[in-house]
């Protein structure tokens, strides 16, 4: 069946630009998460959503990022006046029902460079 | 969530077994171990996960001690395809993120 789906795979942009990263997860998953990866780096979790509950964004480095999830399906995250340590890879993850033990399911992230 | 301790690299011949070993001593009861791989260029694969009995699927099989404090993943043939970084992560129902530490770069040998 299909996976979590992120576009762009790849994005190249100018420091101080916009840029809106998009995540489809897995139909029927009711969690989704954003983490980002920099180089040789493990990953840095960003933000959660469950439901309709409100999001946990306890992990959103600056008030630049934001996410937000429209009809508890698609998600997208924005980065606004991008900087050059904003670059790396913004992996998107769904998970099942509302069980925190259940596994979570990745897609392939979107790579961003800022220049 | 508990921390996890893995060797930082494993070689396996291509075709044989490959045991990655994964050490959790400060586990608590309701958590859970999980396995991911990560391949070059592409997100975590998730593999298998359990609680404290044995697991089996169509690409592993996930062994815990009886004290819980260690396991072990097995790949019981081992591909090229099979070379990627593999995560052992514990976590219980606390907490919304999963916790990828340095694990284990494992290298499957022709």
């Amino acid at each position: 069946g299909a996976g979590v789906s992120q576009s762009p795979s790849n994005k190249v942009t100018e420091k101080g630009k916009d840029v809106e990263l998009r995540c489809d997860p897995i139909s029927g998953h009711t969690a989704l998460y954003w983490y980002r990866q920099s180089l040789g780096q493990g990953l840095e979790f960003l933000i959660y959503f469950q439901g309709n509950s409100a999001p946990d964004k306890s992990g959103l480095p600056s008030d630049r990022f934001s996410a937000e999830r429209t009809g508890g399906s698609v998600s997208t995250l924005t980065i606004q006046r991008t900087q050059q340590e904003d670059s790396a890879v913004y992996l998107c993850a769904s998970s099942f029902r509302r069980g925190r033990v259940e596994p979570q399911h990745f897609g392939d992230g979107t790579r961003l460079s800022i220049l | 969530d508990a921390k996890t301790t893995q060797p930082p690299s494993m070689d396996c011949a291509e075709g044989r077994a490959a045991n990655l070993p994964c050490n959790h001593s400060t586990i608590s009861g309701n958590e859970y171990v999980y396995w991911y791989r990560q391949i070059h260029s592409q997100g975590p694969q998730y593999i298998i996960h359990g609680l404290k009995n044995n697991e089996t699927n169509e690409m592993a099989s996930l062994i815990i001690t009886e004290d819980r404090k260690s396991s072990t993943l097995i790949l019981p043939h081992a591909t090229l395809r099979d070379t990627a970084v593999y995560y052992c992560i514990v976590r219980g129902d606390s907490g919304n993120q999963f916790y990828f530490g340095t694990g284990t770069s494992l290298t499957v040998i022709p």
